[in-house]
C-alpha cells in the first residue's frame, strides 16, 4: 500500500492570506504527481500534472513545486480569495501506473 | 457541453438488487476510470480501461462488472448491493501518451453517482 500523505488536513486563511500545503509520496519507482481541485458538490478537476524533478507549474495565483528526490510536493496559492476555498488532492503515479490518491488538504477562505 | 457524464446521479436501492451506473465521454480519450469515494472522503481507483481493453482492476469484489461496450463508454454493473456499497461512484478519463507517458495525463472526473443501499 502505497503511503501519499497530505497536510495540513485542513486550513483556514483569511481573503489575501498566502498558504502552501504539501503532499508526501514514496520517493523511488516516481512516474507523475497529479494536483486537483475539488470544490464541494463538485467533481475533482485538474490543475497540474508534474513529471520531473524540480518541476515548477503555475497557474493563476496556484503554484506548485515537485521534488521527487525527497517525495515531496508543495502546492501555493498566493493572495488566497474566497473562491479558492475546495479541497486540494494529490495523486501520486509509481511503477504500476495506478493513481494513489492523498485525503487531501481542505482550504477555506474567510471574506 | 458535459465532457464526463455519468447516469444516474443519485441511486437509491435495496440490498441485494443488481444496478448499473453509466459513464460517458466526449473527449475522444481512450482511458477510462471508474473510483469509489468512500466514507472518509477517501478516492480509491476501482478499473481502468484502455481503449475498451481493461488494465487496472484493484482489489475489488466480484460483484463489480465493468463494461466498456466502446472506447467512450465504461458502465459499472454490480450484482447484490451490499450496505457497504453505498458510496460516491466517479468516472473518469484521460489520454495517455500526451506527456510522454500512459497515465501522465490528467483525468477529467464526472460529477459522481451517489449511491445509497438501504
Amino acid at each position: 500500500i502505497l503511503n501519499v500523505e497530505q497536510s495540513p488536513q485542513s486550513l483556514h486563511v483569511q481573503e489575501g492570506d498566502s498558504t502552501n500545503f504539501t503532499c508526501s509520496f514514496p520517493s523511488s519507482n516516481f512516474y507523475a504527481l497529479h494536483w486537483y481541485r475539488w470544490e464541494t458538490a463538485k467533481s475533482p478537476e485538474a490543475l497540474f500534472v508534474m513529471t520531473l524533478n524540480g518541476d515548477e507549474k503555475k497557474k493563476g495565483r496556484i503554484s506548485a513545486t515537485l521534488n521527487t528526490k525527497e517525495g515531496y510536493s508543495y502546492l501555493y496559492i498566493k493572495g488566497s480569495q474566497p473562491e479558492d476555498s475546495a479541497t486540494y488532492l494529490c495523486a501520486f503515479l509509481g511503477g504500476s501506473y495506478i493513481p494513489t490518491f492523498g485525503r487531501g488538504t481542505s482550504l477555506i477562505v474567510h471574506p | 457541453d458535459t465532457a464526463v457524464s455519468q447516469t444516474p446521479k443519485y441511486l437509491v436501492t435495496q440490498m441485494g438488487n443488481d444496478k448499473s451506473i453509466k459513464c460517458e465521454q466526449n473527449l475522444g480519450h481512450d482511458t477510462m476510470y471508474w473510483y469509489k469515494q468512500d466514507s472518509k472522503k477517501f478516492l480509491k481507483i476501482m478499473f481502468s480501461y484502455n481503449n475498451k481493453e481493461l488494465i487496472i482492476n484493484e482489489t475489488v469484489p466480484n460483484r463489480f462488472s465493468p463494461k466498456s461496450p466502446d472506447k467512450a463508454h465504461l458502465n459499472l454493473h454490480i450484482n447484490s448491493l451490499e450496505l457497504g456499497d453505498s458510496a460516491v461512484y466517479f468516472c473518469a478519463s484521460s489520454q495517455p501518451g500526451l506527456a510522454g507517458g500512459p497515465y501522465q495525463e490528467t483525468q477529467y472526473f464526472g460529477p459522481g453517482t451517489r449511491l445509497l443501499v438501504l
